[in-house]
């Protein structure tokens, strides 16, 4: 069983479209995250949420909206979308937002913008 | 200067070396000190956390923390072929946030 799991896997578009991805995590952990992961490896937290409220917001352009329909789902929708957003986006997971907290990675979601 | 640096590598060995990998970091508010393997096309997976400094083995694997010169490492001993992969350095601090570095690719040669 998939512990964190995140669809699509790949996903090709053409600039200006809007597109989601949507994460899944059955671990019954409270916290859920979106990371990015640019070309070069560099992996960098974007959004948080906990109990479906926002607790992190990154500098992130306002065309990334996520979206928490139940602690155990948290979606990224991704509006007007530009050539640097190609990266691959990871979803985690942990148990509580605060004190440590052993983060869950997903497989990732691999976005190429055209 | 930035927050945590990591030298990206990539790093090979033949199979039965010693694996050392570095990160410095300058935020004095890190609580605990990770690494994650990232396996090509996976997500990052915890491999080793501590919080204070000085060493912690687990098996082959050892994380060394120097807190007075902000330094970690991860040594891998007697490295094998599936231990190729990427391994990132990662701090925790604040609401459950993490800093990674930029990961060192490292290459283990039958």
């Amino acid at each position: 069983d998939t512990a964190v799991s995140q669809t699509p896997k790949y996903l090709v578009t053409q600039m200006g479209n809007d597109k989601s991805i949507k994460c899944e995590q059955n671990l019954g952990h409270d916290t859920m995250y979106w990371y990015k992961q640019d070309s070069k490896k560099f992996l960098k937290i974007m959004f948080s949420y906990n109990n479906k409220e926002l607790i992190i917001n990154e500098t992130v352009p306002n065309r990334f909206s996520p979206k928490s329909p139940d602690k155990a789902h948290l979606n990224l929708h991704i509006n007007s979308l530009e050539l640097g957003d190609s990266a691959v986006y990871f979803c985690a997971s942990s148990q509580a937002p605060s004190g440590y907290n052993e983060q869950f990675f997903g497989p990732g979601t691999r976005l190429t913008v055209l | 200067q930035k927050e945590v640096e990591q030298d990206p590598g990539p790093l090979s060995v033949p199979e039965g070396a010693i694996v050392s990998l570095n990160c410095t970091y300058s935020n004095s508010a890190f609580q605990y000190f990770m690494w994650y393997r990232q396996y090509s096309r996976k997500g990052p997976e915890l491999l080793m956390y501590t919080y204070s400094s000085g060493n912690k083995e687990d098996g082959r694997f050892t994380a060394q923390v120097d807190k007075s010169s902000k330094y970690i490492s991860l040594f891998i001993r007697d490295s094998q072929p599936s231990d190729s992969a990427t391994y990132l350095c990662a701090f925790f601090y604040g609401n459950n946030r993490l800093a990674f570095g930029k990961g060192n690719q490292v290459v283990v040669i039958p």
